[in-house]
């Protein structure tokens, strides 16, 4: 069965560092890997996906992701946060075998401080 | 704007009341999915269609009822609720319901509270 998750409920960063939000996922075949974010009143919002190819994935906002296999794991991570990039964080995972459902994680909260 | 509309915002409803989610989207996407969203719970997928059909029920109560009556159109009847369903409720499309990883569209979404 797929799964997804997100350790951390919040994570605060300050303006200007870098900034990391932790994923791990558990599927059976290819994972297919998402982030997603969530403003204010707004839906979720595409950011990056890996396939295949490069294990750096990077997507809108200066946001890039890693792929790691063998920690089956597939952080995101900005080197230089803003306060404008405090929202909600989800990561996402499909089976490529096959599976036609995307299983979301539970969403980590960001906070950016000025 | 995503391209993907719903309404109403926001909804407050009796447990003995009927109501209706609409979902409306403008990018000629054929597949359109209903997802709960909780606080601290992952995303659950409820509902998915694909060209107008049902290929997707993750064991929702009955008192949530989907209706999908063309592409662009995707409705959530509810009936008899509890307080615990009390949600975020999200809608999406994407192009088709395939084994592709196609990134799916989200709608604001319709804040729901079930007195």
């Amino acid at each position: 069965a797929q799964s997804v998750a997100q350790p951390e409920d919040q994570v605060n960063v300050a303006e200007g560092n870098p900034l990391t939000v932790k994923c791990t996922y558990s599927v059976s075949g290819n994972p297919y890997l998402f982030w997603y974010v969530q403003y204010p009143n707004r839906g979720l919002q595409f950011l990056l996906k890996y396939i295949t190819g490069d294990n750096l994935v990077k997507g809108s906002y200066g946001f890039e992701a890693e792929f790691n296999k063998s920690q089956t794991s597939f952080h995101l991570k900005k080197p230089s946060a803003l306060v404008s990039d405090s929202a909600l964080y989800f990561c996402a995972v499909r089976d490529g075998s096959g599976g036609f459902k995307t299983i979301f994680g539970a969403g980590t909260r960001l906070f950016v401080k000025a | 704007e995503t391209g993907v509309t719903q309404t109403p915002r926001h909804l407050v409803m009796g447990m003995t009341n009927k109501k209706s989610l609409k979902c409306e989207q403008h990018l000629g996407h054929n597949a359109m999915y209903w997802y709960k969203q909780s606080a601290k719970k992952p995303l659950e997928l409820m509902f998915v269609y694909n060209f107008k059909e049902q290929t997707e029920n993750n064991s929702v109560p009955s008192r949530f009822s989907p209706e999908c009556p063309n592409s662009s159109h995707l409705f959530l009847h509810l009936h008899t609720l509890q307080p615990e369903d009390s949600a975020l409720y999200l809608c999406a499309s994407s192009p088709r319901d395939t084994s592709e990883p196609e990134t799916q569209y989200f709608g604001p979404g319709t804040r729901l509270l079930v007195l």
